[in-house]
């Protein structure tokens, strides 16, 4: 089944730095990818959902980009902040197991320091 | 109002004693999730419910029981807790094939 590694497991940047996490996938068929984010005792939330159809995907302070060829998915944080500080969760939907099953990344904590 | 909620935030549980999680939602999903997280470890799911099915991964078939009363709540069962299950476990809901919405988890401890 899916497989999905995700580097590095942990990132310290400065203020107004770039940050950027990868997740390498193993199927070539997967095609719904999410990024997830988990402030400490919170809960993961919904970061950005991305088809296939999409190498880039914009969103406030960031951009996710997709690479079929190579099969990995990158977060970058363009600017980051201390509000950036957090838990980072890649998820691709398993292709072969219908709609339900995500499989994660391991995560990536992220550090802004001011 | 995309909230998932769990309680109890935190179990303390002895080995061989169960334990009952419970997740509810308002958003009239009709899926719901459940997935056991340990430290620096991908989440990964035990179950699921799509409406009153109950799905169980292989690896975990035996290990973990669920109810679903209603469309709103779910639960987690471990019938005897073990030194391994001591974990976060995150519950989920989606609509169909739409992202999935976590609730904030319940840390158990098992001594």
């Amino acid at each position: 089944g899916e497989q999905v590694e995700q580097r590095p497991p942990h990132l310290s940047v400065r203020e107004g730095d770039s940050a950027v996490i990868t997740c390498t996938y193993t199927d070539p068929n997967s095609y719904y990818f999410f990024w997830y984010k988990q402030e400490p005792g919170a809960s993961l939330q919904l970061l950005m959902k991305v088809f296939s159809s999409t190498e880039i995907n914009e969103g406030q302070g960031f951009t996710v980009l997709l690479n079929k060829k190579d099969k990995q998915l990158s977060l970058n944080l363009t600017a980051a902040h201390p509000g950036d500080s957090a838990a980072y969760f890649c998820a691709v939907r398993d292709p072969n197991t219908g709609n339900y099953k995500y499989v994660f990344g391991a995560g990536t904590r992220l550090k802004v320091i001011a | 109002d995309t909230t998932v909620k769990q309680n109890p935030r935190y179990k303390l549980a002895r080995v061989g004693k169960p334990v009952n999680l419970i997740c509810s939602q308002t958003m009239n999903h009709d899926t719901m999730y459940w997935y056991q997280k340990k430290p620096n470890q991908a989440p990964k799911l035990l179950l699921f419910y799509y409406d009153k099915i109950l799905n169980r991964e292989a690896d975990t078939f035996e290990k973990f029981q669920s109810s679903r009363p209603n469309n709103s709540f779910c639960s987690l069962y471990i019938g005897s807790a073990g030194l391994e299950y001591s974990a976060m476990y995150l519950c989920a809901s989606s609509r169909g094939p739409r992202p999935q919405y976590f609730g904030p988890g319940t840390r158990l401890l098992v001594l």
